[in-house]
């Protein structure tokens, strides 16, 4: 059964700071992993998505690299700003194939504050 | 363009009493996600509509959970005889029917919904 886990829990930094946030998965199997951001009272909103032939993705100042083999993601914020405050969802989608499946398992979230 | 909607925003129901809640996706999209966010849990992956595809119903914890997906349009999620542990935020996506970026998922705002 795939299982999605993201550490930390919670991070509080410095505005301008460089940071990681990490997902882990325990099958290799996927299909694509996606990043999402949640704002509070709002929907979640895709952030960056990587094929599994894919060894990252680069938007802005946010990377997120794909290691498959060892079942790891992590998503590096360059120059943290007050507006990237919000919690980081991390989600697989199982399966080796393109398939019919889009059925995502999620991590629970990096909740991330950025205080000017 | 407009996003992903959803109504109510809030609903505030009676245990033993029926719900439902209404999905309208992005005007070209082929799939639709329905998920729930419990406090503190990950999401969960409820049913998934795709074009004319019989849907993917695994996710749904009981029988008293239903969705419809009228005119590969709106979908609405039916919740019968709610229960308190039905209490959360019920979330809608939708995306393209194509693979890699196509399948990037676009949410609504969610109905969060609380049973007493």
């Amino acid at each position: 059964k795939q299982e999605v886990t993201q550490i930390p829990a919670a991070l509080s930094v410095p505005e301008g700071e460089n940071l990681v946030l990490n997902c882990s998965f325990t099958d290799s199997a996927i299909y694509n992993l996606q990043w999402f951001r949640q704002d509070p009272g709002k929907g979640l909103t895709s952030l960056l998505l990587i094929q599994s032939s894919q060894r990252e993705q680069t938007s802005g100042r946010l990377n997120a690299s794909l290691d498959k083999s060892s079942g790891r993601s992590t998503l590096y914020i360059a120059a943290s700003q007050p507006g990237d405050s919000a919690t980081y969802l991390c989600a697989v989608r199982p399966g080796m194939g393109a398939g019919n499946n889009r059925k995502l398992i999620w991590g629970l979230g990096t909740s991330l504050a950025v205080n000017p | 363009g407009a996003g992903v909607s959803q109504s109510p925003s809030n609903k505030v129901t009676e245990k033993g009493k029926d719900v439902e809640l209404r999905c309208d996706p992005i005007s070209g999209h082929t799939a639709l996600y329905w998920y729930r966010q419990s406090l503190g849990q990950g999401l969960e992956f409820l049913i998934y509509f795709q074009g004319n595809s019989a849907p993917d119903k695994s996710g749904l914890p009981s029988d008293r959970f239903s969705a419809e997906r009228t005119g590969g349009s709106v979908s609405t999620l039916t919740i019968q005889r709610t229960q308190q542990e039905d209490s959360a935020v019920y979330l809608c996506a939708s995306s393209y029917q194509g693979t890699g970026v196509q399948e990037t998922q676009y949410f609504g705002p969610g109905t969060r919904l609380l049973v007493l």
